[in-house]
């Protein structure tokens, strides 16, 4: 069974400043997909960035970025500049790519607070 | 706004109650989803169902019941709870084609059990 796992429970950074979020994952699939979702207090999960195992590329959306290091399992996720809308509960998900799996699993959580 | 909607955003039930979480899409996907946020624990996958079947059932107790009578709703059945299975219980869809490709979110029901 995959499992993820985000190691920090909550972090805070300063607004415009960066900060990364850690996440790593265990699975013995070499073709699979990852991404990070945001909660905001609203509640409604927003995908911020997705990375596709097979490309050594690192995916960045914007001010979201990811460090992706398949040999290490690790799948950190880089804020630039931060804004106070950035506060949320961010999560790590694993996700293979069978037809029929439908089966995303996601980490704990790391709870990010943007400061003025 | 996603395109999932969940109704009730609140939910307060007693242990001998019978109540439903609701949820509806209409972005033409065929794979519905229930999952369970408790506090400082991963999202746990409940339910997965594909064309109106389910696929998954993560061992979940039987005091949820799930049913999907179209592909475009989803509803939860719940009696007899417990107090920890208050939570939010998110209900997500995606068209089963799209391999790899993100779930859509609904906002969620917030669930206590008194």
């Amino acid at each position: 069974a995959q499992t993820v796992t985000q190691s920090q429970p909550e972090m805070s950074v300063q607004e415009a400043e960066t900060v990364t979020l850690s996440c790593t994952y265990d699975t013995s699939e070499n073709n699979y997909y990852l991404f990070w979702y945001k909660q905001p207090p609203s509640r409604q999960m927003i995908l911020v960035i997705r990375q596709e195992a097979y490309k050594q590329q690192n995916a960045t959306e914007n001010r979201f970025s990811v460090n992706f290091q398949k040999a290490a399992k690790s799948f950190s996720l880089k804020i630039s500049d931060s804004q106070l809308g950035d506060t949320a509960m961010y999560f790590c998900a694993f996700m293979k790519p069978l037809y029929n799996n439908n089966d995303m699993r996601f980490g704990a959580g790391t709870r990010l607070t943007v400061k003025p | 706004e996603t395109g999932v909607t969940q109704t009730p955003r609140h939910l307060v039930m007693g242990m001998t109650n019978k109540k439903s979480l609701k949820c509806e899409q209409h972005l033409g996907h065929n794979a519905m989803y229930w999952y369970k946020q408790s506090a400082k624990k991963p999202l746990e996958l409940m339910f997965v169902y594909n064309f109106k079947e389910q696929t998954e059932n993560n061992s979940v107790p039987s005091r949820f019941s799930p049913e999907c009578p179209n592909s475009s709703h989803l509803f939860l059945h719940l009696h007899t709870l417990q107090p920890e299975d208050s939570a939010l219980y998110l209900c997500a869809s995606r068209h089963h084609r799209d391999r790899g490709e993100k779930l859509f979110f609904g906002s969620g029901t917030q669930l206590s059990v008194l």
